[in-house]
């Protein structure tokens, strides 16, 4: 069953501008974690944050993370034409590892 | 150099035939995982197998069978194929079950069953 739910479902921005995507969930998790998929590609972990956590850093990407409202953001600052991809939240629950992941956001970032 | 591969990249059959995707990492890890990605980018987990072992195995169809021969392969075997079964496969791979989790994907094997 799907774990994650991200939205909006496709975001169009100018370069340079700040991209924020949503990510809701349903059940308890281990740690929730965002990934990027360029075009035609395989998935690239993009970060990672444990649920006692609340937010977390790393380059221009922020994350946060509301336990009680079960959901996480991802913050992209100052966007690039690369940055054009698609973006998965995922959730690790259990004690093997399982990650669910969401449907995805497709992320254009105009030149 | 590359850490996680797989192969093949491309795959076109037809409908009955029985084909097998191979995966290979070189990052150490104990983790392996077969995922499955639909026209809608929906990314759905199949197997994990832990040290050859395994330990997630989702609803799928018995026609795939995962063989693991060592910790560092994971291969895929899909019998009888059907067309439902079109879709990207993609092969990943992490430390270890039960740690942070943080995954290592393959480039994905694009299955086009006609």
């Amino acid at each position: 069953s799907q774990q994650g739910e991200e939205d909006p479902q496709a975001l169009s921005i100018q370069e340079g501008e700040n991209a924020t995507m949503n990510c809701s969930y349903k059940t308890s998790i281990n740690n929730l974690q965002w990934y990027r998929q360029n075009s035609g590609r395989g998935l690239v972990h993009l970060i990672l944050i444990r649920s006692n956590e609340r937010e977390k850093h790393s380059g221009r990407l922020r994350v946060t993370l509301d336990t009680s409202k079960k959901s996480s953001s991802l913050l992209i600052t100052a966007s690039r034409a690369a940055d054009t991809a698609s973006y998965f939240c995922a959730t690790l629950t259990g004690a093997n590892s399982k990650l669910t992941f969401g449907k995805g956001i497709t992320l254009s970032v105009r030149p | 150099d590359t850490a996680v591969s797989q192969t093949p990249k491309y795959l076109v059959t037809q409908m009955g035939n029985d084909k097998s995707i191979k995966c290979e990492q070189n990052l150490g890890h104990d983790t392996m995982y077969w995922y499955k990605q639909d026209s809608k980018k929906f990314l759905k987990i199949m197997f994990s197998y832990n040290n050859k072992e395994l330990i997630i195995n989702e609803t799928v169809p018995n026609r795939f069978s995962p063989k693991s021969p060592d910790k560092a392969h994971l291969n895929l075997h899909i019998n009888s194929l059907e067309l439902g079964d079109s879709a990207v496969y993609f092969c990943a791979s992490s430390q270890v079950a039960g740690g942070p989790g943080e995954q290592y994907f393959g480039p994905g094997t694009r299955l086009t069953v006609t």
